[in-house]
């Protein structure tokens, strides 16, 4: 089954816990993203990827980190989380091209205290 | 249950009526748009999309209207259901660049019996 899958579903964290999120898709699609969810705000993103080893930073990167060493794989990184980054995590995949739907995980709720 | 749908713009419709949800989006320049359905503890859902040289596309029991002049999107759901109820997304995507999508704050359908 064509997918995107993210782990874990829920982290709850402490303020200053290096944590990672795994994205991990088998579509072969060469373009990944991140996005995080809030009330009020929608969706933003962090972060994208063109391909292997090509990130670049979205709408709000700050606090973020990530890397695209497979095609696959585009693990989300918070070196030192703050309550501000508890949130709704999103992660999505498409072939790459500017008009091709891109397709999300399933989500990850994170809350940092 | 989710939190992102708080705050959010809300339609309530009774089962079996036509729905229609409205997004008015930002950039002139982009060619290329899409709606996504969002239930609660899930990932955004693809719907249907819509090229900028196009005013009308319908899928199964949905239409997509675009109005450039107004830069105004509309997405029509017939005979809705019960299992239409979730929050309802549109994405604008910039012409010319990478895959990036700019999502709408969102619109919470409420199909009730």
């Amino acid at each position: 089954e064509a997918q995107v899958t993210q782990n874990p579903r829920y982290l709850i964290t402490v303020t200053g816990k290096k944590l990672t999120v795994t994205c991990s898709q088998n579509m072969n699609h060469e373009y990944m993203s991140w996005y995080r969810q809030d009330p009020g705000l929608g969706l933003r993103q962090i972060y994208y990827s063109m391909n292997v080893e090509v990130t670049d930073k979205g709408d709000v990167p700050e606090g973020y980190k990530v890397s695209r060493k497979e095609k696959r794989n585009f693990p989300l990184i918070l070196e030192s989380p703050s309550p501000n980054q508890t949130s709704l995590y999103f992660c999505a995949s498409s072939k790459g091209t500017s008009e091709e739907t891109q397709y999300f995980g399933p989500g990850t709720r994170l809350l940092v205290l | 249950g989710e939190s992102v749908g708080l705050h959010l713009p809300t339609l309530s419709v009774q089962e079996g009526d036509n729905s229609i949800i409205n997004c008015a989006y930002s950039n002139s320049a982009s060619d290329y748009f899409i709606w996504y359905k969002q239930e609660s503890g899930k990932g955004p859902q693809f719907i249907i999309d819509i090229r900028s040289n196009m005013d009308k596309r319908q899928g199964q029991r949905v239409t997509v209207l675009l109005n450039k002049t107004v830069k105004h999107l509309s997405l029509q759901i017939a005979a809705t259901q019960p299992g239409d109820s979730a929050v309802y997304f549109c994405a604008e995507n910039r012409a010319g660049g990478y895959n990036k999508l700019i999502f709408g704050a969102g619109t919470r359908l409420a199909v009730h019996p």
